[in-house]
């Protein structure tokens, strides 16, 4: 089956410092990304959809200049978190559809524990 | 705006019987309905996908029913198992888009 990763699994960063975090899609080529953050005990809430090629699309509330995204190939989404502030501790996670339309399921990646110290 | 519910409290049941998860939605008409299972600290990982057009689906233990005139679909896990404790999320998506917008989740207890 499809494989989403994410890197790193975990990271800690002092306030005020960036972090950057990859989504890669192993065994499929993905054009379309999206970038969800998890809070304890609630949903995922979809930050951003991220283009290959293209910039990526940010939804209402989601700062686009605090929450860098590139979609540098077919495989490969970052996500930087500049100037981390302890509000943006959350648990990270990226989706990657197969390029075969909406009506398929997307493959997550495992996610990325970010706490801000 | 487009709301999802599922029921915010945990279901606590038996091992052997059946689980049912309740997803409601309203202001929304989506073409697909999904469900995830989320383990603590992991990725949501696909479980079964139902078409507007279909009112029921099924893959071994799990079934999903959706009606849409109720705005509402359930999920089922017969036979439950200590190994089926997760919390479980159902997603909706239009039909030109791969957008996916999830409900707060289920957590589901299995005790042995």
């Amino acid at each position: 089956g499809a494989v989403v990763s994410q890197h790193p699994s975990w990271v800690i960063c002092k306030s005020g410092t960036s972090v950057k975090i990859e989504c890669r899609s192993l065994d499929f080529q993905a054009t379309t990304m999206f970038w969800y953050r998890q809070f304890p005990k609630q949903s995922l809430m979809l930050m951003a959809t991220s283009n290959e090629g293209s910039k990526a699309t940010y939804e209402q509330g989601v700062e686009k200049d605090k929450f860098l995204i590139n979609h540098a190939s077919l495989t490969l989404s970052t996500l930087t978190v500049t100037s981390a502030h302890p509000e943006d501790s959350s648990f990270y996670i990226c989706s990657a559809p197969p390029d075969r339309g909406p009506s398929y399921e997307q493959y997550f990646g495992p996610g990325t524990r970010l706490t801000v110290t | 705006s487009q709301k999802i519910e599922q029921n915010s409290e945990a279901l606590n049941i038996q091992e052997g019987k059946t689980a049912t998860l309740t997803c409601n939605y309203t202001n929304y008409s989506p073409a697909y309905l999904q469900w995830y299972r989320q383990d603590p600290g992991r990725g949501p990982v696909f479980l079964l996908l139902i078409r507007e057009n279909e009112k029921e689906k099924r893959k071994e233990r799990l079934k999903v029913t959706f009606d849409t005139t109720l705005k509402q679909s359930l999920f089922h896990i017969t036979a439950s198992q200590p190994a089926d404790s997760a919390t479980y999320l159902c997603a909706l998506s239009g039909d030109s888009s791969y957008k996916l917008i999830f409900g707060s989740g289920t957590r589901l207890l299995v005790r042995p």
